[in-house]
């Protein structure tokens, strides 16, 4: 089993959708949950984080982690075509440049408009 | 602000060659700086860990003498394919962080292809 499981996609959703993106990971240590956005053939744009279990929001962005069932949601309200793109989850046990990410594979969205 | 580059962004050499990839923070002292590999659909492959004046911490798998990264400076880490093969093709992602407890700001990548 991987340690963090994302399922690729492709998810396709007309502009205005509600847009639900999810990972599942197998380490219990992971504490700290990331949400990166890459459009093609550009590097990873950190969006959102969040530290242990619960919910954050940014805008119309929400991140949730459940780390009882080692599951991590990301929501998108209201997507926009610009918000196609791959969005890859990470995770590590700790925040900081001392403790290494662990990636999904990531999903690749697309808004039509 | 937190802003990394990376040059070149596409490079095409051949078979044998050895190629060089520069990662600048352009705006801050990073202190680390991450090499990543990925592959088309698949995930961001952390290769090695940089600190600036020491030597890189290299993954499990990935070949430190063909795989040369130098971090002279809080702003520069350099990753040199040495003797490159086709399948050294691929897209490489640097990050740099500032300081413990900091985040991790991803360059553009370079797409290496090796004929």
């Amino acid at each position: 089993q991987k340690e963090v499981e994302q399922d690729p996609g492709p998810l396709s959703v007309p502009e205005g959708a509600i847009v639900s993106l999810n990972c599942t990971y197998s380490n219990s240590a992971f504490q700290y949950f990331m949400w990166y956005r890459q459009y093609s053939r550009k590097g990873p744009e950190l969006l959102m984080y969040t530290y242990s279990s619960g919910n954050k929001e940014d805008g119309r962005f929400t991140a949730q982690v459940d780390k009882s069932s080692k599951y991590i949601s990301l929501f998108i309200r209201d997507s926009q075509p610009s918000d196609s793109a791959t969005y890859l989850c990470a995770m590590s046990p700790r925040r900081g440049s001392n403790y290494k990410l662990t990636f999904g594979k990531g999903t690749l969205l697309t808004v039509n408009p | 602000g937190a802003v990394v580059s990376q040059h070149p962004s596409r490079v095409i050499c051949k078979s044998g060659t050895s190629v060089k990839i520069e990662c600048r923070s352009l705006d801050f002292q990073a202190t680390t700086m991450f090499w990543y590999r990925q592959f088309p659909k698949q995930s961001l492959m952390l290769m090695a860990t940089s600190n600036e004046g020491s030597k890189a911490t290299y993954e499990q798998g990935v070949e430190k003498d063909k795989f040369l990264i130098n971090h002279a400076s809080l702003t520069l880490s350099t990753l040199t394919v040495t003797s490159a093969h086709p399948e050294d093709s691929s897209f490489y992602i640097c990050s740099a962080s500032e300081a413990m407890g900091s985040e991790q700001y991803f360059g553009p990548g370079t797409r290496l292809t090796v004929t």
